[in-house]
């Protein structure tokens, strides 16, 4: 079956560190993959998305990058975190014979 | 900019009610689909209606499109505190890749009491 892992599940990180965000997928080859961010009480906003091994396409000007070294890997970069980069970080893929999107189950990240 | 809108922003319904969420979207669409999200969790794909199809159930859930009007809603039948939970409504929106990604609604934030 297809699985989706996120971790870590809440983080705490100061202003001007940085953060590695991690998700793999299993069950499934050359996914489409998706990193969203949440606001509180808010819709997704598309961060990054993946369609194949070091191929990056990023939605919104930020301060987080991504990378995909294997093809059932994407995380999710910051060199210095800011403020404004708390969040609800959840990562999805798609499997290219389906339409829907399989989410992970989230990071919280409170930058202080 | 979030291409589906779903109204109402929050809905709070007794335990055994009916309750109808609706989306609506601005460009062309060859599908929708609607997903729930328990507070602090991923988003779970409940169903998808294609832009040919007008109706499509799912044990209690009940969505339909109206292409012409750029809408859809969700009916979830005899509401259970279970479903307590924020649904999104979601489209494709084609890439200049030609690949599609998903573009998320702001939800509506659904509250049964027991």
């Amino acid at each position: 079956s297809q699985t989706i892992h996120q971790w870590p599940a809440t983080l705490v990180q100061p202003v001007g560190s940085p953060l590695s965000l991690e998700c793999t997928v299993e069950g499934t080859s050359n996914p489409n993959l998706y990193w969203y961010r949440q606001a509180a009480g808010r819709g997704l906003q598309l961060l990054f998305y993946s369609v194949g091994i070091g191929q990056i396409s990023s939605e919104v000007p930020q301060n987080l990058s991504a990378s995909r070294p294997q093809d059932r890997q994407f995380i999710l970069s910051s060199k210095k975190l800011l403020l404004s980069d708390s969040g609800f970080y959840l990562c999805a893929f798609q499997d290219r014979n389906l339409y829907g999107y399989t989410f992970g189950s989230g990071t919280r990240l409170t930058v202080v | 900019s979030q291409q589906g809108e779903e109204d109402p922003q929050a809905l709070s319904i007794q335990e055994g009610e009916n309750a109808t969420m609706n989306c609506s979207y601005k460009t062309s669409i060859n599908n929708l689909q609607w997903y729930r999200q328990n507070s602090g969790r991923g988003l779970v794909h409940l169903i998808l209606i294609r832009s040919n199809e007008r109706e499509k159930h799912s044990g209690r859930l009940r969505v339909t499109l109206d292409t012409s009007k750029k809408s859809s809603s969700l009916l979830i039948t005899a509401s259970r505190a279970a479903d307590t939970a924020s649904y999104f409504c979601a489209t494709p929106r084609r890439r200049s890749d030609s690949s599609y990604k998903l573009i998320f609604g702001s939800g509506t934030r659904l509250l049964v009491r027991p």
